[in-house]
């Protein structure tokens, strides 16, 4: 049971190249999330998948697109990389939809440095 | 949903116990107290949860105060492997849809000293 994995773990990209985060689950989870890491920021919420079949905008949508490809799989896209998209990126899923007691189960992040 | 404030860091000693605040004056009555944890190069880790009754798991106690304005995550013996940063969160039953947009904070970073 490898929980929530993303590929890749690091990468180096230069401004306006594109690249695609992947994330997949195993748990059987409802609920899919991207946040972002910046430093003495806490995580911002990117984009959300409430279910398979449905996304929605968080806190910092722009410069992103998002696709739940099914249940487990939830990526996320750089059209053209941009310098303040240097961050750390982590996948995260949850059980039930919406409810305040499901736990967020998170993967252990992509290191992303634009250049 | 509603603002936690934490202190931004605390140091403890290895085997002893560590107590972790939480101040959340404006909770509502039907706000969850989150509680996750971020180790050095790791995603954040669900610790514990609660709503209004105390709650012990195998990785710690959740303290919540009577008026619910603040709660306290208790380490029983903390060891070097609980240096982390310590995130307090508030998740609102009733709040739907915008219960996805969980925002976590800067947290409390947590020393530990052998």
């Amino acid at each position: 049971n490898a929980g929530v994995t993303q590929t890749p773990k690091f990468q180096v990209l230069k401004t306006g190249q594109s690249m695609t985060l992947q994330c997949a689950q195993d748990m059987n989870h409802n609920s899919m999330y991207w946040y972002r890491q910046d430093p003495g920021m806490g995580l911002r919420l990117i984009y959300y998948s409430a279910s398979e079949g449905t996304t929605d905008k968080g806190e910092v949508p722009n410069g992103y697109n998002v696709s739940r490809l099914n249940k487990r799989e939830f990526s996320l896209r750089l059209e053209s990389a941009a310098p303040s998209q240097t961050s750390v990126y982590f996948c995260a899923s949850s059980s039930k939809p919406g409810q305040a007691n499901s736990p967020l189960h998170f993967g252990n992040g992509t290191r992303l440095t634009v250049t | 949903d509603a603002k936690t404030t934490q202190p931004n860091s605390m140091e403890s000693n290895e085997e002893e116990p560590v107590h972790l605040p939480c101040n959340h004056s404006t909770i509502s009555g039907t706000d969850y107290i989150h509680w996750y944890r971020q180790l050095p190069s790791q995603g954040p880790e669900y610790v514990i949860h609660g709503l209004t009754s105390n709650v012990n798991n195998r990785m710690a106690s959740l303290a919540i105060a009577e008026d619910r304005k603040s709660s306290t995550l208790i380490l029983h013996r903390a060891t070097l492997r609980d240096a982390a940063v310590y995130y307090c969160i508030l998740r609102d039953l009733n709040s739907g849809g915008s219960n996805y947009k969980l925002t976590f904070g800067k947290g409390t970073l947590l020393t530990v000293n052998p």
